[in-house]
């Protein structure tokens, strides 16, 4: 069975620009979550989608924004990028919205966003 | 004080030495544990979730919990140049605490390194 996959891999653009990054979950995974990893540092949640809703939003500007579709695939949108905005986005699904006891999350490759 | 804590490290032992990986946490009420490895330039991988106190085997590797203290460990017996990566603690907190997420929070992870 495939694993979460996310497109594309790498990503440059320069500040002010907007991105969209892709996520399609485990098969019969219906929550999807999304992360930051900056350099040195663990993953930080940005948001997560069951059955097409939002559960959960991080500490996160409104620039920042996802949604899910029908088939559970997901997108993270963010506008106005900012130097800062340069990091690893890790997408993971899991089957149920808790992705805790015996259904833990699993990533994606992640996409590498550099801004210019 | 950081909602998950690990030392940064790096944490060097020799080939076939045990590697002790360790994690607090603030919430008392988390519920789910989970140990990812990532290499470098790599997404993170699961490799261990615990959510009973005590402690759980997995070929090489060996989590345990004290929920009392707080504090989760990863242990890996046998190291291998291979296992030289860097581990993240990840911990999913009480309903309460996510506000009814399944957001998982991350330490700052520990880089072993095993030298042959």
């Amino acid at each position: 069975d495939a694993g979460v996959t996310q497109s594309p891999t790498h990503l440059i653009k320069t500040r002010g620009q907007h991105v969209t990054l892709r996520c399609s979950p485990i098969s019969g995974h219906k929550s999807v979550s999304w992360y930051q990893q900056v350099l040195g540092q663990g993953p930080q949640f940005i948001f997560q989608y069951y059955e097409k809703e939002e559960r959960g939003r991080g500490n996160f500007p409104d620039r920042f924004s996802a949604r899910q579709f029908p088939n559970y695939s997901s997108e993270l949108n963010v506008n106005a990028l900012l130097l800062g905005d340069s990091a690893l986005y890790l997408c993971a699904s899991s089957l149920a919205w808790r992705g805790g006891r015996d259904q833990p999350q699993h990533f994606g490759d992640g996409t590498r966003l550099s801004i210019l | 004080q950081k909602e998950v804590e690990q030392n940064s490290g790096p944490l060097s032992v020799p080939e076939g030495a045990i590697a002790s990986l360790n994690c607090t946490y603030s919430d008392r009420g988390s519920q789910s544990f989970f140990w990812y490895r990532q290499y470098s330039g790599k997404s993170p991988e699961l490799i261990m979730f615990i959510y009973s106190n005590g402690d759980k085997e997995d070929g090489r590797f060996t989590a345990q919990l004290n929920k009392a203290s707080q504090y989760v460990s990863l242990l890996i017996r046998d190291s291998q140049p291979s296992d030289s990566a860097t581990y993240l603690c990840a911990v999913l907190p009480s309903l309460h605490g996510s506000s009814n997420t399944g957001k998982l929070i991350f330490g700052q992870g520990t880089t072993l390194q095993v030298k042959p």
